[in-house]
């Protein structure tokens, strides 16, 4: 049961560069989302979905897509990366929205743009 | 307004001893969720210990306990007799159940010291 899977692990771009985390999941759950880690900070939510063909923003969505094609697939695009966009990227899932179901997190893609 | 107030940036702990982290939160749903989340070195997120603001008991997970004060909006993780594995970066988190996009909102997080 591999639960939330992250490629890459670790990633450095340079600023203005284009690229896309990838994150899958195999328990069938609906929501699906983007957060992303700064030191001294909680998570702050980029992007999410409720569901394949459904998606919105959260907190801190700009520079970043995302798309749900599939139940399984929730990739994150940075569109063009800027060094305020260094970070430790989370995908997380739940079975539900609602608020009893928490979350199953990836390993986290540490980020650098230099 | 922050929806979830963790005060202590740190804290050191001797080893066996228990351990109490603090966590407040906002929030004027009914129907909300709280969730503990442990952050080791290595860096994954590890759930921890859930509580309903429905339910009636605190919840308890093996070592971890939530002292859950629904009148004060505290959400208190209680870890007993420590150990050197727990040293770690402590996440307290809420999530609402009405007029919400369904994020969990998260602390900024206590670093937790075992000593041994």
């Amino acid at each position: 049961n591999a639960g939330v899977t992250q490629t890459p692990k670790f990633q450095v771009l340079k600023t203005g560069q284009s690229m896309t985390l990838q994150c899958a999941q195999d328990m069938n759950h609906e929501y699906m989302s983007w957060y992303r880690q700064d030191p001294g900070m909680g998570l702050r939510l980029i992007h999410y979905s409720v569901g394949a063909g459904i998606t919105d923003q959260g907190e801190v969505p700009n520079g970043y897509n995302v798309s749900r094609s599939t139940t399984e697939d929730f990739p994150l695009r940075l569109l063009s990366a800027a060094p305020s966009q260094t970070s430790v990227y989370f995908c997380a899932s739940s079975y539900s929205p609602g608020p009893r179901y928490g979350y199953t997190f990836g390993s986290g893609t540490r980020l650098t743009v230099v | 307004a922050q929806k979830i107030t963790q005060t202590q940036p740190g804290m050191f702990v001797q080893e066996k001893e228990a351990v109490t982290l603090d966590c407040t939160y906002d929030t004027s749903d009914q129907s909300y969720g709280l969730f503990w989340y442990k952050q080791p070195s290595s860096g994954e997120m590890i759930f921890l210990i859930y509580q309903g603001s429905y339910d009636e008991q605190n919840a308890t997970e093996g070592r971890y306990s939530l002292n859950f004060q629904k009148a004060r909006k505290s959400a208190n993780l209680v870890i007993s007799a420590s150990q050197l594995g727990d040293s770690a970066m402590y996440f307290c988190a809420m999530r609402e159940g009405e007029d919400s996009n369904y994020q969990l909102i998260w602390g900024a997080g206590t670093k937790l010291i075992i000593k041994p």
